[in-house]
């Protein structure tokens, strides 16, 4: 039973053009939420959070948009570009547990 | 600055054999994890060390795992009698706090193969 998933494997876009990345959960107790972004041979790397209290947070070219009622986020990346192709992976914590939950991960193409 | 570093990077061993992974995490960081990616899959949770509490195990698919956490910094993590299943990039992280909302920084993993 996944608690966290992102149904799309992958995704393709053409540079300058906006990247939305989905992450599902299932439980409402989960009150932090995070994206990491993962090149090949190296380890995951933190790009943005939210917390539950918000329902949008940006940094720079990122923006991570949460809506608690669907228990949906997303991260948008506006606008592309071929540095961000990369896998990503959205995280969820809070209620009782210590532990972050990942999901399986989206492969970015981005396109020049 | 130093991050997390794991060693080894790469490591093949038989079927049957032990093996030990390890973890030196960001100084001054008291949260420790361990997390592992089997080909196409997201990053499974294997066990938490915070300070001097007790571990959190919950996530350690078998009695063949084990891991310790010495002086409160270096970890290991040990795969007894090593499966073709447990083939995977072993991942360690670690934080500042306690709290899940603090970031947790990753080293570059340990490619873990069993033939």
């Amino acid at each position: 039973d996944q608690q966290v998933k992102q149904n799309s494997p992958s995704l393709s876009v053409q540079e300058g053009r906006i990247s939305i990345l989905n992450c599902d959960y299932t439980n409402s107790m989960f009150d932090y939420f995070l994206w990491y972004k993962k090149y090949p041979a190296e380890g995951p790397t933190f790009l943005i959070s939210i917390s539950s209290i918000k329902d949008k947070n940006e940094d720079g070219r990122f923006t991570v948009f949460l809506n608690k009622s669907a228990k949906h986020l997303s991260l948008h990346i506006v606008p592309s570009q071929p540095g961000d192709s990369a896998v990503y992976f959205c995280a969820v914590g809070g209620g009782a547990t210590n532990k972050l939950i990942f999901g399986t991960g989206t492969l970015l193409a981005v396109q020049p | 600055g130093a991050g997390v570093s794991q060693s080894p990077s790469n490591k093949v061993t038989e079927k049957g054999k032990d093996v030990e992974l390890r973890c030196d995490p960001i100084s001054g960081h008291t949260a420790l994890y361990w997390y592992r990616q089997s080909l196409g899959q997201g990053l499974e949770f294997l066990i938490y060390f915070q300070g001097n509490s007790a571990p959190d195990k919950s996530g350690l698919p078998s009695d063949r795992f084990s891991a310790e956490r010495t002086g409160g910094s270096v970890s290991t993590l040990t795969i007894q009698r090593t499966q073709q299943e447990d083939s995977a990039v072993y991942l360690c992280a670690s934080s500042l706090a306690r709290r899940n909302n603090s970031p947790l920084h990753f080293g570059n993993g340990t490619r873990l193969t069993v033939t």
